[in-house]
């Protein structure tokens, strides 16, 4: 049972434009939610993340959006360079019950064409 | 500040052998989890290690495991080597709860 789900294996964007990656997930015990960026070879870098109590989180050109009645986070990048294409995923996780594990989606290939 | 350190980067293995990973966490850092990456299934969760405990664990089976030591690195282990077993492992610390957790560039195992 796939509790967040990224839709999209794959987005293309014109440099300048907006990037739109969505997530849904299906767990109502999540509250609190990561986006992170991964080249190959690297590990995922943490970008950025939003608290449930919260529907918007803004830093810099990435806001995040948070529907929680529709279960579903968007990762918005405004404006897209071509130093963004790499693989975005969405984590989510519970607050309660003091564990930190993450459940990640599969990732969404962004590719920024100049 | 340094990050999350792993070592070794690349291992190759053949199968039955075992393997250990080693991971450093940022310092001052006590909370480190392990996630295995693979194509068809993305990262998944492997074990958590909070102050030498393990505080949660994911559904590998046991030929999987881990430990923590009191500077809050982490070694996992894994025994009689599968060819499914080949992936990216990855580590990741955090200060506390709510905080994001930090990942190394992992080791990359390749089962022959």
């Amino acid at each position: 049972d796939q509790q967040v789900k990224q839709n999209s294996p794959s987005l293309s964007v014109q440099e300048g434009r907006i990037s739109i990656l969505n997530c849904d997930y299906t767990n109502s015990m999540f509250d609190y939610f990561l986006w992170y960026k991964k080249y190959p070879a690297e590990g995922p870098t943490f970008l950025i993340s939003i608290s449930s109590i919260k529907d918007k989180n803004e830093d810099g050109r990435f806001t995040v959006f948070l529907n929680k009645s529709a279960k579903h986070l968007s990762l918005h990048i405004v404006p897209s360079q071509p130093g963004d294409s790499a693989v975005y995923f969405c984590a989510a996780r519970s607050t309660q019950g003091g564990s930190e594990k993450l459940v990640f989606g599969k990732g969404t290939k962004l590719t920024v064409n100049p | 500040k340094a990050g999350v350190t792993q070592t070794p980067r690349y291992l190759i293995k053949t199968r039955g052998q075992q393997v250990t990973l080693s991971c450093s966490p940022i310092s001052g850092h006590r909370s480190v989890s392990w996630y295995q990456q693979t194509p068809g299934q993305g990262l998944q969760f492997l074990f958590e290690y909070f102050s030498e405990t393990q505080r949660n664990k994911g559904n590998f089976p046991g030929r999987f495991s881990g430990r923590q030591f009191s500077n809050s690195r982490s070694e996992m282990n894994v025994s009689t080597l599968e060819l499914g077993d080949s992936a990216l492992y990855l580590c990741a610390s955090s200060l506390d709860r709510n905080q994001p957790q930090h990942f190394g560039d992992g080791t990359r195992l390749s089962i022959l």
